[in-house]
């Protein structure tokens, strides 16, 4: 039982460039989410996927576009990296079926560098 | 949306002393009130959270209250320990919502 794993653990890209981050888990949660975490601002939603096949905005969604392939995985893309998106980005999931549990599992993180 | 403001931003204390870590949130439909703790480069990690209808709860030293008509909670950890240190995350969630609102966190460096 591996929890929610994210890869890559660290990226490099340049302005411009394009890269997915790929999120799992293996918890049978209905719910999945996307977070960047910046010094001092906490963490903040970027889109998340309430259920299989539904994916909504978050707080801060702009240059972002996600997908919820199947129940287990949720991808995070950034179609034109800025240095703005220079970030620690975190996956989590929660939610059993008819559980109504609120609590959020998070994966280890993505540490991405725009350069 | 919802609003979460943490405070302080940073907090030290001496060991075996008690921390507090006060959180507001602007939304009465929130409902749902958990505590994460972040130890540096790791993952959040859940430690207490409360419902809208307890207004306190237990977990060995860490206990947490709410507020519902001030719209505030409280996280306190008793007899601090060095490996207290990290930081601390509050959050609300309105009701019927899967989302969490994030504070700003707290740095608690717990000195030996």
């Amino acid at each position: 039982n591996a929890g929610v794993t994210q890869t890559p653990k660290f990226q490099v890209l340049k302005t411009g460039q394009s890269m997915t981050l790929q999120c799992a888990q293996d918890m049978n949660h209905n719910s999945m989410y996307w977070y960047r975490q910046d010094p001092g601002m906490g963490l903040r939603l970027i889109y998340y996927s309430a259920s299989e096949g539904t994916t909504d905005k978050g707080e801060v969604p702009n240059g972002y576009n996600v997908s919820r392939l199947n129940k287990r995985e949720f991808s995070l893309r950034l179609e034109s990296a800025a240095p703005s998106q220079t970030s620690v980005y975190f996956c989590a999931s929660s939610g059993l079926p008819g559980q109504g549990s609120n609590e959020q599992f998070f994966g280890p993180g993505t540490r991405l560098t725009v350069l | 949306g919802e609003n979460v403001e943490q405070h302080p931003s940073t907090l030290s204390v001496q060991e075996g002393d008690s921390a507090v870590i006060k959180c507001t949130y602007s939304d009465s439909a929130s409902n749902y009130f958990p505590w994460y703790k972040q130890e540096l480069g790791k993952r959040p990690q859940l430690i207490i959270d409360i419902r809208s209808n307890v207004g306190e709860k237990k977990d060995q030293r860490i206990a947490v209250t709410l507020n519902k008509t001030a719209k505030h909670f409280s996280l306190h950890i008793t007899e601090t320990q060095p490996e207290d240190s990290a930081v601390y995350f509050c959050a609300a969630s309105i009701r019927g919502a899967n989302n969490l609102f994030f504070g700003t966190g707290t740095r608690l460096t717990v000195i030996p």
